[in-house]
């Protein structure tokens, strides 16, 4: 089936640490690619998207994500994280026009 | 005031009963989505609609029913066949309909406890 495969389910980091979040994809095609994020009692917010073009896309709050299409992966990083990106991560895929996320990653940033 | 309406936020209903959970938009976007979001499994595609009177199962339609009467509404209709009912329900709109390269936008979300 296919699917959308986020590696860590829950990331513990010291503030200024860097982050790398995994995130995998088995649809064929084109796609378009998001992160959303969660925070504790809020709703979905949008970080970044790539739909085309630059594979290196800069979002909101310092992060950005890289998009390999050999390797089907859309990978979010950020290279000092703060106490305030304590939060659950999502990624998103767009084969067409259905949207199917990741089971999601929690990120818990010790201050 | 813009946006997404999901009602009401907290639903509880007994077991056995249908429920109807509501989404409005005023975005004029032409999809809308539902999703269901449980701990450890992201979310989940019920349903999605790109046109009024419109609408495709996702993954997981079975004990779901929705409509797609009008643009601004979406309403989802959580039968008694639903094995698992209780869960934390998200509607999402994006502009859709030929510009499927657009992000979706989210409401608040409907909490539904069956009991």
């Amino acid at each position: 089936a296919q699917s959308v495969s986020q590696h860590n389910h829950h990331v513990i980091l010291s503030e200024a640490a860097s982050l790398e979040l995994g995130c995998n994809y088995s649809y064929g095609g084109t796609v378009n690619l998001f992160w959303y994020v969660q925070y504790p009692g809020q709703h979905l917010q949008l970080l970044l998207k790539y739909f085309s073009g630059d594979p290196l896309v800069k979002g909101i709050k310092g992060f950005e994500a890289e998009f390999i299409k050999s390797k089907f992966s859309f990978n979010l990083r950020k290279p000092s994280v703060q106490w305030s990106d304590t939060a659950e991560y999502f990624c998103a895929v767009k084969p067409g026009n259905d949207m199917r996320f990741g089971a999601g990653t929690r990120l818990t940033v010790k201050p | 005031d813009g946006g997404i309406t999901q009602s009401p936020k907290y639903l509880f209903r007994k077991e056995g009963q249908n429920v109807t959970l509501s989404c409005e938009q005023n975005l004029n976007h032409d999809a809308m989505y539902w999703y269901r979001q449980d701990p450890g499994q992201g979310l989940r595609l019920i349903y999605y609609s790109q046109i009024v009177n419109d609408f495709q199962k996702g993954d997981i339609a079975e004990g779901y029913s929705v409509s797609r009467e009008k643009k601004e509404s979406f309403p989802l209709t959580v039968t008694s066949a639903q094995k698992n009912p209780t869960a934390f329900y998200l509607c999402a709109t994006s502009m859709g309909q030929g510009r499927w390269n657009t992000e979706a936008f989210f409401g608040q979300g409907t909490r539904l406890t069956v009991v």
